[in-house]
């Protein structure tokens, strides 16, 4: 089993900065790894594909990049319904599987 | 409108057995896998399993195997997550999911989740 971990666990940002998220995989995923966002209370919501596609409707601050076992989760400039978990999915090998998440807190 | 429409909330006791359901509309029901997703209180997201309403083929992942079953009924375009017999431990909220397509598979699609509460 692919073991995803993301860091860091929590990252404090203030409202209009940047926010860097990482996920690494135990072994290559080549680009198949999602970014999906979960607010509080709410089902998670998918926000990248493919390592880098935006799923439809994503607003153009959030990018992602990265390929192999390395990959990262950009907010430009943080919003206020950004605050939120994180969480990647590796789909290469079954089963696919989450990292635990990194919270994006207000500084 | 696309969506996946989960059961209401449930409380049961230890040993009991539970079934709940994940009815999707708008779309072709039986030509995309649908995926189970356990979130324990606090913790993140684990995948249970999935199943193509098609023709029932249905993948575990290993720690969910023989916990649990998953099933659906395509005439009525419902998937559901069953238990035979609860533990304290299965309390958690479990969502659906559907999988994009093949090769894709990322989950595009979210129910709002059904939380299970077992406790005696």
């Amino acid at each position: 089993e692919i073991v995803m971990t993301q860091s860091p666990a929590t990252l404090s940002v203030s409202p209009g900065e940047r926010a860097t998220l990482s996920c690494r995989a135990s072994q290559s995923v080549s680009s198949t790894l999602a970014w999906y966002q979960q607010t509080p209370g709410q089902a998670p919501r998918l926000l990248i594909y493919g390592a880098s596609t935006r799923a439809t409707g994503i607003p153009a601050r959030f990018s992602g990049s990265g390929s192999g076992t390395e990959f990262t989760l950009t907010i430009s400039s943080l919003q206020s319904e950004d605050f939120a978990v994180y969480y990647c999915q590796q789909y290469n090998n079954w089963p696919w599987t989450f990292g635990q998440g990194t919270k994006v807190e207000i500084k | 409108e696309v969506q996946l429409v989960q059961s209401g909330a449930e409380v049961k006791k230890p040993g009991e057995s539970l079934k709940i359901s994940c009815k999707g509309s708008g779309y072709s029901f039986t030509g995309y896998w649908i995926g189970w997703v356990r979130q324990m209180p606090g913790k993140g997201l684990e995948l249970m399993g999935i199943i193509y309403p098609g023709d029932s083929d249905t993948r575990y992942s290993p720690s969910f195997q023989g916990q649990v079953t998953i099933s659906a009924d395509k005439s009525i375009t419902t998937a559901y997550l069953q238990w035979s017999s609860l533990k304290a431990s299965d309390t958690a909220m479990f969502y659906c999911a559907r999988v994009h397509g093949t090769r894709n598979w990322y989950f595009d699609l979210w129910g709002r989740g059904t939380l299970v509460t077992v406790s005696s």
